[in-house]
């Protein structure tokens, strides 16, 4: 089952920052938080991962807490491209090497 | 900048008949998968593979599935006798490891429609 909880639904407006919610209350000291995003029914989108630090890419900013119990995905200037269903996903087993995908959290960016 | 490549992009096949799904990982990833996404559903796990055998695989990957990667370049999914109920979105994936620390890339999906 998901170990992650996220927001059913957000809205943004276009060129605002969207700021992400997550949360994995029971994560493990060496799971990953991965973020995916999925646009429509393409092929899910790799955006950022991280253990304990914050991490940016050229996509978005992941910001754990310092108890790694819940995390932010941040969208600096959201487009109305970057609406999409994200996924946060912490890395269930080292051997299995799946990700899981929950429900995600459908983004909504408005004009 | 490298992807993963499925092929076909839509796939229609009768009930009962078999099909494969083909898939090219990004080339120098070790380690291979198979989701699929029943329309309106979550995205699930099927299965693993690396170095040449299955890793891991979920309830879904009965006796109807098999992989193969049957030459250095192409991961296969093979559904031996299609149900109606195998009608989804077949995602094929790919990462350069079998460390956590490693993301894995997405294809852009095979829609399965089994009449």
């Amino acid at each position: 089952d998901a170990k992650t909880t996220q927001p059913t639904s957000m809205d943004c407006a276009e060129g605002r920052a969207a700021n992400l919610p997550c949360n994995h209350s029971t994560i493990s000291g060496n799971e990953y938080v991965y973020w995916y995003r999925q646009i429509h029914s393409q092929g899910p989108q790799y955006i950022i991962h991280g253990l304990k630090n914050n991490e940016t890419n050229e996509m978005a900013s992941l910001i754990i807490t310092e108890d790694r119990k819940s995390s932010t995905l941040i969208l600096p200037h959201a487009t109305l491209r970057d609406t999409a269903v994200y996924y946060c996903i912490v890395r269930l087993s080292v051997t299995g090497n799946q990700f899981y995908f929950g429900t995600g959290t459908s983004l909504t960016v408005i004009p | 900048e490298p992807e993963v490549t499925q092929t076909p992009s839509h796939q229609v096949t009768q009930m009962g008949q078999e099909v494969i799904l083909r898939c090219v990982p990004i080339s120098n990833h070790l380690y291979f998968y198979w989701y699929r996404q029943i329309l309106g559903q979550k995205v699930e796990f099927l299965v693993s593979f690396y170095n040449n055998e299955i890793s891991e695989k979920s309830e879904i990957f009965d006796d109807q599935f098999s992989v193969e990667r049957p030459d250095g370049s192409n991961f296969t999914l093979k559904i031996r006798s299609t149900k109606l109920e195998d009608s989804a979105m077949y995602f094929c994936a790919s990462s350069g490891g079998v460390l956590q620390n490693t993301e894995a890339f997405f294809g852009q999906g095979t829609r399965l429609t089994v009449v």
